[in-house]
């Protein structure tokens, strides 16, 4: 089974704080997602990666940064956190072309 | 403009009914198309995939493909109270394939 490994599920952190969410899969995956999911608002995609050191923006990157050093390994960094960017963020990876497969979602919260 | 939308919900049916759901695209050239579940709380799954034209069965789920219509849907067939989630569509968008793409979603809740 692919398992896609995220390293919190829940996280609360404050105003300012930097904050760094790890995510970890096991197949080999070449594609590496993260999104964040807001009620009536659906998953945005806020960067992706298809390769080691490679990385696009998503739809809503401001305020996120993303690194990948290994290919099984994608961080998703908020520089300075703020109240906004309380969410649901979730992890996904997959091969290109094919359905992506998700963590279990890190629920951050920021005071 | 989304480049995924889905039709509002949410939808309630009774138990046996059908449930239809639908996805436009704005990409024409996307090749790759997804429905996913997601229950309360949890992450998505993959329910269906599908990549060419016209329909595709699996158990009460089938899913519908028109490219020149931009168009993709999802039938739930005798839905069950187990239906009762939220259904995104992706899409795999181009020039490079590897990006997906969700929609909003549509909450389905199957009335007993």
């Amino acid at each position: 089974d692919v398992k896609v490994t995220q390293s919190s599920r829940y996280l609360v952190k404050r105003t300012g704080e930097k904050v760094f969410l790890e995510c970890v899969q096991d197949m080999d995956h070449e594609n590496m997602f993260w999104y964040r999911q807001d009620p009536g608002l659906g998953l945005r995609l806020i960067y992706f990666s298809y390769d080691v050191k490679m990385k696009e923006k998503g739809d809503i990157p401001e305020g996120y940064s993303v690194s990948r050093e290994k290919k099984e390994r994608f961080s998703l960094i908020l520089e300075s956190a703020s109240t906004n960017q309380t969410s649901m963020y979730l992890c996904a990876s997959s091969l290109q072309g094919y359905e992506a497969f998700f963590g279990q979602g890190t629920r951050l919260t920021v005071v | 403009q989304k480049e995924v939308e889905q039709n509002s919900g949410p939808l309630s049916v009774p138990e046996g009914a059908i449930a239809s759901l639908n996805c436009t695209y704005s990409d024409r050239g996307s090749q790759s198309f997804f429905w996913y579940r997601q229950y309360s709380g949890k992450s998505p799954e993959l329910i269906m995939f599908i990549y060419s034209n016209g329909d595709k069965e699996d158990g009460r789920f089938t899913a519908q493909l028109n490219k020149a219509s931009q168009y993709v849907s999802l039938l739930i067939r005798d839905s069950q109270p187990s239906d009762s989630a939220t259904y995104l569509c992706a899409v795999n968008e181009r020039p490079n394939d590897y990006k997906l793409s969700f929609g909003a979603g549509t909450t389905v809740t199957v009335r007993a």
